[in-house]
């Protein structure tokens, strides 16, 4: 089976740099994902790793590391549209599926 | 708009009542999904449909019944309703079955469903 997990709840302040943690347990390990969603709203696609390293993508980043089953996403430049909850979601090769965490609940305080 | 529509957005209802929630994708995607998402917001994946085919069914009470007429539609029939159905429910769909690469879910907006 697949295990992820991500905090439940973060804090942050307009204009600073917050970073969302997820670790993961997964057997053939392909592809991770992120999701941001809003409340009552649907889950839209934000970025996906599937080498280690860093992908950038204007304010946002998402970082991998495959050895230690562990992603992070970076948002810079808070701004207070940014409150959401961002859902990290793993792919194996043996489900055909996306896995989702529970996803990080993120408030932006002015 | 290219998208995926569900309807409808909001249903509540009693237990015992059967209910269907209906899905429509124009993105011209292979594969449709249904999650559950609690009220602890996480989300599940119910059914997976590739050209009309049924390729996920997740461990799910028999209550619940996929049905893909073509493969730009994905409907979901609830019988017998029960308090723990009460969700929200996403319809998504993906340009192939996930495979390799980036296979990125497009989801509708969701209908909550509310068991009295």
């Amino acid at each position: 089976g697949q295990n992820i997990d991500q905090p439940t709840e973060m804090t942050a302040t307009e204009g600073a740099i917050v970073q969302i943690n997820c670790t993961y347990q997964t057997s053939g390990f392909n592809g991770l994902f992120w999701y941001q969603q809003h409340a009552g709203e649907a889950p839209t696609f934000l970025s996906y790793n599937v080498l280690d390293g860093l992908e950038e993508k204007g304010r946002f980043s998402s970082f991998l590391s495959r050895s230690k089953g562990y992603s992070y996403l970076l948002l810079k430049e808070l701004q207070m549209k940014d409150s959401a909850s961002y859902l990290c979601a793993v792919k194996s090769g043996s489900a055909r599926q996306l896995t989702f965490g529970s996803g990080t609940q993120l408030t932006v305080l002015p | 708009d290219t998208a995926v529509s569900q309807t409808p957005k909001y249903l509540v209802t009693q237990m015992g009542n059967d209910k269907s929630i209906k899905c429509e994708q124009n993105l011209g995607h292979d594969t449709m999904y249904w999650y559950k998402q609690d009220s602890k917001k996480f989300l599940k994946i119910m059914f997976s449909y590739n050209n009309k085919e049924l390729i996920i069914n997740e461990t799910v009470p028999n209550r619940f019944s996929p049905k893909s007429p073509d493969k730009a539609h994905l409907n979901l029939h609830i019988n017998s309703l029960e308090l723990g159905d009460s969700a929200v429910y996403f319809c998504a769909s993906s340009p192939r079955t996930v495979g390799s690469g980036a296979n990125v879910l497009t989801f509708g907006a969701g209908s909550r469903l509310t068991v009295l």
